[in-house]
């Protein structure tokens, strides 16, 4: 059980184009969904807490208008990179926090290559 | 806000011996402490978990301790596997009041190598 999906899983993309990732969780229902972002041997980044039904939350120095989270039902959020750029490229993980229990279970990541 | 240090960054130890992983955290209000392990190109996975009403957690090879008073808790793998070399990171919960709600504050990794 708890299994969080990403798709893609990874993503090339040219300049100036938009991207959207995908993030469910495929057995259980979550109401709060975040996004995260890690540079090559780095730590996990937080980047926006997105709860069913309403706006995300962004952290600090994370554009909004950038990165565009919608989570429009219990299962289903997604982060959309607009106007992408050499230097959105990274490896974006979602996390889905269980009704239950509260545990957060982690996607498999997007790895993000804008040329 | 939290901040959660982890040590060592790198472990390298031999199959079968045991590794032990540290993390300290500065939120008091901190309630929850997982433990991910992140293979190479993927997600992390949850590994194990402790609440702060709790000091001692054990799953098969792994267990996890808490002190509520230091505000550290801990990771230990016994009789280790080549299948066990991955980051480890550990996590805390951030306190009530952060506008983040449940995200979780993650320290910067260990590194653990187990060589045959």
């Amino acid at each position: 059980g708890a299994v969080v999906s990403q798709h893609p899983s990874w993503v090339i993309c040219k300049s100036g184009t938009s991207v959207k990732i995908e993030c469910r969780s495929l057995d259980f229902q979550a109401t709060t969904m975040f996004w995260y972002r890690q540079f090559p041997k780095q730590s996990l980044m937080l980047m926006a807490t997105s709860n069913e039904g309403s706006k995300a939350t962004y952290e600090q120095g994370v554009e909004k208008d950038k990165f565009l989270i919608n989570h429009a039902s219990l299962t289903l959020s997604t982060l959309t990179v607009t106007s992408a750029h050499p230097e959105d490229s990274s490896f974006y993980i979602c996390s889905a926090r269980a009704l239950a229990g509260g545990a957060q279970y982690f996607g498999p990541g997007t790895r993000l290559l804008v040329l | 806000g939290e901040n959660v240090e982890q040590h060592p960054s790198t472990l390298s130890v031999q199959e079968g011996d045991s590794a032990v992983i540290k993390c300290t955290y500065s939120d008091s209000a901190s309630n929850y402490f997982p433990w991910y392990k992140q293979e190479l190109g993927k997600g992390p996975q949850l590994i194990i978990d402790i609440r702060s009403n709790v000091g001692e957690k054990k799953d098969q090879r792994i267990a996890v301790t808490l002190n509520k008073t230091a505000k550290h808790f801990s990771l230990h793998i016994t009789e280790t596997q080549p299948e066990d070399s991955a980051v480890y990171f550990c996590a805390a919960k951030k306190g009530q009041g952060s506008n983040s709600g449940y995200a979780l504050n993650f320290g910067k990794g260990t590194s653990l190598l187990v060589t045959p």
